[in-house]
Formats: structure tokens, sequence, C-alpha cells
């Protein structure tokens, strides 16, 4: 079975500020990555994925995160954070080869962006 | 992309009625969609894999006979919580995946219905 962890329930920054919100994830098979941000009130939306080939993945509104196969992690970074971009983040975990297979999520890092 | 619609956006009901929650594949036909539901604060924890034309597979403690999914159609799954109690208010969310998105499957999210139990 596959699992995530997201260790920062908050993360408080200053606009313009760089960020970085951690996500490692347990499996013993090879996994497919997603992060998803939840602004109030709404469903999720997808801000990237990593699927296969380069660890470095790029998604919407300048967010990119790294597969990290060795440490088992896949962080998400942003050079420099708007106040819009204040909303709850989950990174989500899901094993390659169907359409039925289950996401699993993390317990989700609000990004509290400040003026 | 590809758009989930559910509905209602939010309702709110007496103790002991019955409420349903329609989740509908707007621009594409999903064979499979997934019922999460979401506490105050808290991440999305999985329910129900809703397959059309079979019985939904619940997750471990979830009550099928209180959550009663329906996938009648390509596009529809139905929530319906029977006998409603405070303790069901809570943020519903369903997903649906693409046929065409393949193996991939890149999941699309609905806005969420708001249930609020007196």
């Amino acid at each position: 079975a596959q699992s995530v962890t997201q260790l920062d329930s908050q993360v408080p920054v200053f606009e313009e500020a760089p960020v970085e919100l951690r996500c490692n994830y347990s499996s013993s098979v090879s996994v497919y990555l997603f992060w998803y941000v939840q602004y109030p009130n709404q469903g999720l939306q997808l801000l990237l994925k990593y699927l296969s080939g380069s660890t470095l993945v790029k998604g919407i509104n300048g967010f990119e995160a790294e597969f990290n196969k060795s440490q088992t992690s896949f962080h998400l970074r942003k050079p420099s954070v708007h106040i819009s971009d204040t909303a709850e983040y989950f990174c989500a975990v899901t094993r390659p080869g169907g359409a039925t297979n289950k996401l699993i999520f993390g317990t989700g890092t609000l990004l509290a962006v400040q003026p | 992309g590809a758009v989930v619609s559910q509905h209602p956006s939010w309702v709110i009901c007496k103790s002991g009625t019955s409420v349903k929650i329609e989740c509908r594949s707007l621009d594409f036909q999903a064979t499979t969609m997934f019922w999460y539901r979401q506490f105050p604060k808290q991440s999305l924890m999985l329910m129900a894999t809703s397959n059309e034309g079979s019985k939904a597979t619940y997750e471990q403690g979830v009550e099928k006979d209180k959550f009663l999914i329906n996938h009648a159609s390509l596009t529809l799954s139905t929530l319906t919580v029977t006998s409603a109690h405070p303790e069901d208010s809570s943020f519903y969310i369903c997903s649906a995946n693409s046929l065409a998105g393949g193996p991939n499957g890149e999941l699309f999210f609905g806005e969420g219905s708001r249930l609020t139990v007196l």
C-alpha cells in the first residue's frame, strides 16, 4: 500500500519569498505523484504530476516539484509566492497501471502568504 | 480540462432525513468515480470507488448502508447519505477518471458538496 506524509501542516511565508512544501511517500512499487491545490470551499485543482521521465516537473501558477526516488520525496516549490497562492496544498500518490487505482492524499499543508 | 460538477454545492437537512448528492462528468465519460469526505482542516478520505454498472467498493470503516452509491451511467454517480446525523456533516467531494486519460488517469474533481445536518 502507498502512503503520503506532509510534515508541515502550515507554512507561513511573506509575499515574493520562495517556498517549499514537503512531501514524502512510502510505497513498495513504483508510483505516480501529484500535487493538488484547494481554495476555500472548493474542490481540488491539479498543480502538477509526476508519471515518469524527467524528475523535475513544472506545473501551473509557477510551481514545480522534484521527484527524488532515493529520498522518496516530491517537494513542491515556487521561487516567489503571491497572496493569491494562499490555499491548502495536498500531495497524493497512486499506483500506476489502472484508471481505478485509488489516489491517496497527504494531510495537506496550508500555505499562508502574508503581505 | 475536463469538468466534473457536483450538485448541490451545499445542503442543510434535519437529522434523520436522507440527502442525495450528484456527481456528473460534463464533457467526458467516466467508468470510475471516487467519493471522498473531508472534515474541516483535514485531508480527503476516500469513502468508496464507484464503478458504472456495478456495486461500489467501500473503504474499510465506511458503512455501505449509510452511504449509498449509484453509478447508473458513464456520466453520473450519486451518493445518498441515509438517515443523516450531525456527525455526517462534512464536505463531500467526487472525482472522475476520464476514459481518454488511460492508465495514467488524471482525476478531475468536483467542486464539493457541503452537508450540514442539524
